[in-house]
């Protein structure tokens, strides 16, 4: 079955200690982000990646890094997490764009990872 | 102003009756443009895609895209209980040598049987 997992789902955590949510697709995606949503603010992009050891910043990097060392794999760490960072998160890949069509392909989400830190 | 506008609602309707969902965007290039629909606490899944000018049916549901109007808009006709979500308008945006999907901070619907 073509999905995108995330590992945890739930996690309760405490300032500053450090963790990593994994991410992995099996759809071969070239594209991959992470977003988190909060009430009222909708979902906001954190990191992208475009392909292997490719990574660039969304709009809201602030307090977070990402690595993208296998095609599938795009863990999202969180060195020293703060209660602001307390959010639901969503991997999402895709395929890479078909320029000359000018279309964008479509973005593919895992089921969410709900993230408190206290 | 912001690059996706939604109305938040909720937007109510009765079982049976069709459900008009609307979206604007600011990019003039913007070319693809997407329909999520979004279950509390759960993730987007993807219901519509619309890349050109025009009307797009599948099912109930009928995207609506006006370039020139920087406008579009998801109808659901038969609305159903299990239509109740929030939705989700997202569009692609030209980014440092990516093509971004920007969110809308969606619209709730609520129908009731």
């Amino acid at each position: 079955e073509a999905q995108v997992t995330q590992n945890p789902r739930y996690l309760i955590t405490v300032t500053g200690k450090k963790l990593t949510v994994t991410c992995s697709q099996n759809m071969n995606h070239e594209y991959m982000s992470w977003y988190r949503q909060d009430p009222g603010l909708g979902l906001r992009q954190i990191y992208y990646s475009m392909n292997v050891e490719v990574t660039d910043k969304g709009d809201v990097p602030e307090g977070y890094k990402v690595s993208r060392k296998e095609k599938r794999n795009f863990p999202l760490i969180l060195e020293s997490p703060s209660p602001n960072q307390t959010s639901l998160y969503f991997c999402a890949s895709r395929p890479e764009d078909r320029v000359l069509l000018g279309s964008y392909n479509e973005q593919f989400f895992g089921p969410g990872t709900r993230l408190t830190v206290l | 102003q912001k690059e996706v506008e939604q109305n938040s609602g909720p937007l109510s309707v009765p079982e049976g009756a069709i459900a008009s969902l609307n979206c604007t965007y600011s990019d003039r290039v913007s070319q693809s443009f997407f329909w999520y629909r979004q279950y509390s606490g759960k993730s987007p899944e993807l219901i519509m895609s619309i890349y050109s000018n025009g009307d797009k049916e599948d099912g109930r549901f009928t995207a609506q895209l006006n370039k020139a109007s920087q406008y579009v808009s998801l109808l659901i006709r038969d609305s159903q209980p299990s239509d109740s979500a929030t939705y989700l308008c997202a569009v692609n945006m030209a980014g440092t040598g990516f093509q971004k999907l920007v969110f809308g901070t969606g619209t709730r619907l609520l129908v009731s049987p």
